[in-house]
């Protein structure tokens, strides 16, 4: 299909261990977004990229946390160290990205579990 | 920073009640609004947007600059409109990120 795909659906790591989080945007899409979706937290902002501007990483929650968006699609989120308090549905979404046509798109997400 | 506030983190109404989720901003721009919705085991999605001014399963939800609000209504709840619903906010005019809010989880009840 053409919608975004994330992968894994699901991850169980053990503490301290890192983990890679892909995204595969919809193709043409120039922006991309992570969130974390936890329970009683709802959507919480991570990282965006919009084309080649440098990323708003305003939302990353520590420096454990780092995203890469390769030749302008797929996007990796990477964890190190996990923490069990980084449990959580991590969603990715993608856009055209431009005024009046901004319409984000989610992935079904993956659903990380820290041990 | 812009941020968007979702009063309600649980509304429960009655099959065929009206049904308000309420969501403030603060942005001193003018922003573009969205609602986005999460159907149990799917995809989270949009609903609607402000600048289409459309109806859609229903939903309406009207900007009102003054109050800087956005609040989603329908008039006549159905089951299926069970879901939970965000409410969004992204900066006019140019390509940054959205900011959504926390949430409210709508239930309704037969």
């Amino acid at each position: 299909g053409a919608g975004v795909s994330q992968s894994p659906s699901n991850k169980v790591t053990e503490k301290g261990k890192d983990v890679e989080l892909r995204c595969d945007p919809i193709s043409g899409h120039t922006a991309l977004y992570w969130y974390r979706q936890s329970l009683g937290q709802g959507l919480e902002f991570l990282i965006y990229f919009q084309g080649n501007s440098a990323p708003d990483k305003s939302g990353l929650p520590s420096d454990r946390f780092s995203a890469e968006r390769t030749g302008g699609s797929v996007s990796t989120l990477t964890i190190q160290r996990t923490q069990q308090e980084d449990s959580a549905v991590y969603l990715c979404a993608s856009s055209k990205g431009r005024a009046g046509n901004t319409e984000a798109f989610f992935g079904q997400g993956t659903r990380l579990t820290v041990v | 920073a812009q941020r968007v506030t979702q009063p309600e983190k649980l509304l429960s109404v009655f099959k065929g009640a009206p049904v308000e989720l309420k969501c403030n901003y603060s942005y001193s721009g003018s922003p573009e609004l969205f609602w986005y919705v999460q159907y149990s085991r799917q995809r989270l999605q949009l609903l609607l947007r402000h600048i289409s001014r459309e109806s859609i399963k229903g939903f309406t939800a009207d900007l009102n600059k003054g109050e800087t609000s956005f609040h989603l209504k329908k008039p006549f709840a159905q089951e299926e409109d069970s879901a939970m619903y965000y409410c969004a906010l992204k900066k006019g005019g140019g390509a940054d990120g959205l900011t959504f809010g926390k949430g409210t989880h709508l239930i309704i009840q037969p």
